[in-house]
């Protein structure tokens, strides 16, 4: 149980083109997921985090207009790049939130997306 | 604000020898404890965690890890190690009641040796 979907697992697109990442959530129900970045030798670090039926919360120096997350469903959040540009390439990474067991102690992550701006 | 330090970026072993991932949290609050493993170009996994009770936690590859609260470490240990533990290991933290909100260390890259 707990798997966390990602799709697409890797992208190439155009310097200025918009691209849509996809997280899902296959056997429970979340209703918080995560995004993080990765960039090549780097860790992980925290861009948002998507709560099903409200608006995300950015961590600072993210920019909320570039980086649209739409947590639409319990088992659906997505992550739009708009206008990307080369320094957006990265490892993006998302986890989901266990509930209903009241300690939501585990993250589970998809397998994560690289994205490529050429 | 929570942090985490990794001390080693790097570790290099050579095969069957035992090893030493170091890890320290700081936290004015209650914190969850974590070691994910990543694989080149995939995602992370869970290796164990930390929640409350015995300090010493076990994964089921032979991984354990004792968390030391006066000395907010959570290191990472294996007796041997193999090939296929040559990894990036990330040691996190997440404050209890905070909903799985991680924040990592900067990692270490575990290379194994023959």
């Amino acid at each position: 149980g707990a798997v966390v979907s990602q799709h697409p697992s890797w992208v190439i697109c155009k310097s200025g083109t918009s691209v849509k990442i996809e997280c899902r959530s296959l056997d429970f129900q979340a209703t918080t997921m995560f995004w993080y970045r990765q960039f090549p030798k780097q860790s992980l670090m925290l861009m948002a985090t998507s709560n099903e039926g409200s608006k995300a919360t950015y961590e600072q120096g993210v920019e909320k207009d570039k980086f649209l997350i739409n947590h639409a469903s319990l088992t659906l959040s997505t992550l739009t790049v708009t206008s990307a540009h080369p320094e957006d390439s990265s490892f993006y990474i998302c986890s989901a939130a266990t509930i209903g067991t009241g300690m939501n102690t585990e993250a589970f992550f998809g397998q994560g997306t690289r994205l490529t701006v050429v | 604000a929570q942090s985490v330090t990794q001390l080693d970026s790097q570790v290099p072993v050579f095969e069957e020898a035992p090893v030493e991932l170091r890890c320290n949290y700081s936290s004015s609050v209650s914190v969850y404890l974590f070691w994910y493993v990543q694989y080149p170009n995939q995602g992370l996994q869970l290796l164990l965690k930390y929640l409350s009770g015995s300090t010493l936690v076990e994964s089921i590859n032979g991984f354990e890890a004792e968390f030391n609260k006066s000395q907010t470490s959570f290191h990472l240990r294996k007796p041997s190690v193999h090939i296929s533990d040559t990894a990036e290991y990330f040691c996190a933290v997440s404050v209890v009641g905070g909903y799985n909100k991680l924040i990592f260390g900067a990692g270490t890259r575990l290379a194994v040796h023959p």
